[in-house]
């Protein structure tokens, strides 16, 4: 079945403890993003990927760190996560390096950070 | 900066009602029109989109959008909605550019009393 998984899919976390939500997908897209969503804010984009090695910031990209080394992952790091990162979190992936078409979401990571 | 309005936060119908939700966009290049639905706990999923050609689409569970270019508008409707499309409804255009990345509206809660 044509996917996008997320990992894990709830967290609960303290202040400072570094953490990584794994992003996989198994439809050989291009293009693959990052965003979260928050009451009121809608989502927003923190990081994406063009391709194997590309990554480039979203809208929001203070605190996070990605990497893109096979093209089927793209796991999100917080090297040392803060409250305010408290969301949900969604991975996108798209066969178009340019992310142009329609995107393919994951199941989403619900992050509270203590 | 390139925005979206969704006209409604929260709306709520008895079922057999007819629906529409309001989405205009501010940027008048190049688009592709999405609408995501995300029922209760779920991941996103495509509802429908819009690339070129018929400005009326179709997509999924009898939902159907039209675009008018000269209002930038990308409206939902529903001519008689279910229990089971109760969820949040989001429009997200996409401009052309180095990020194709969708611009999110803050979502349109929808309730549907049976």
């Amino acid at each position: 079945e044509a996917q996008v998984t997320q990992n894990p899919r709830y967290l609960i976390t303290v202040t400072g403890k570094k953490l990584t939500v794994t992003c996989s997908q198994n439809m050989n897209h291009e293009y693959m993003s990052w965003y979260r969503q928050d009451p009121g804010l809608g989502l927003r984009q923190i990081y994406y990927s063009m391709n194997v090695e590309v990554t480039d910031k979203g809208d929001v990209p203070e605190g996070y760190k990605v990497s893109r080394k096979e093209k089927r992952n793209f796991p999100l790091i917080l090297e040392s996560p803060s409250p305010n990162q408290t969301s949900l979190y969604f991975c996108a992936s798209s066969l178009s390096s340019g992310g142009w078409g329609e995107q393919f979401f994951g199941p989403g990571t619900r992050l509270t950070v203590l | 900066a390139q925005s979206v309005s969704q006209h409604n936060h929260h709306v709520i119908l008895s079922e057999a009602a007819s629906l529409e939700l309001g989405c205009n966009y501010s940027y008048g290049g190049t688009v592709n029109l999405f609408w995501y639905v995300q029922y209760p706990g779920q991941h996103l999923q495509l509802l429908l989109k819009y690339f070129s050609g018929d400005p009326l689409v179709k997509g999924i569970k009898g939902f159907e959008a039209e675009f008018i270019k000269s209002k930038f508008s990308f409206n939902l409707r529903k001519p008689s909605v279910q229990w089971s499309d109760t969820a949040e409804y989001f429009c997200a255009p996409q401009r052309a550019g180095n990020n194709r990345k969708l611009i999110w509206g803050l979502g349109t809660s929808l309730a549907v009393n049976p």
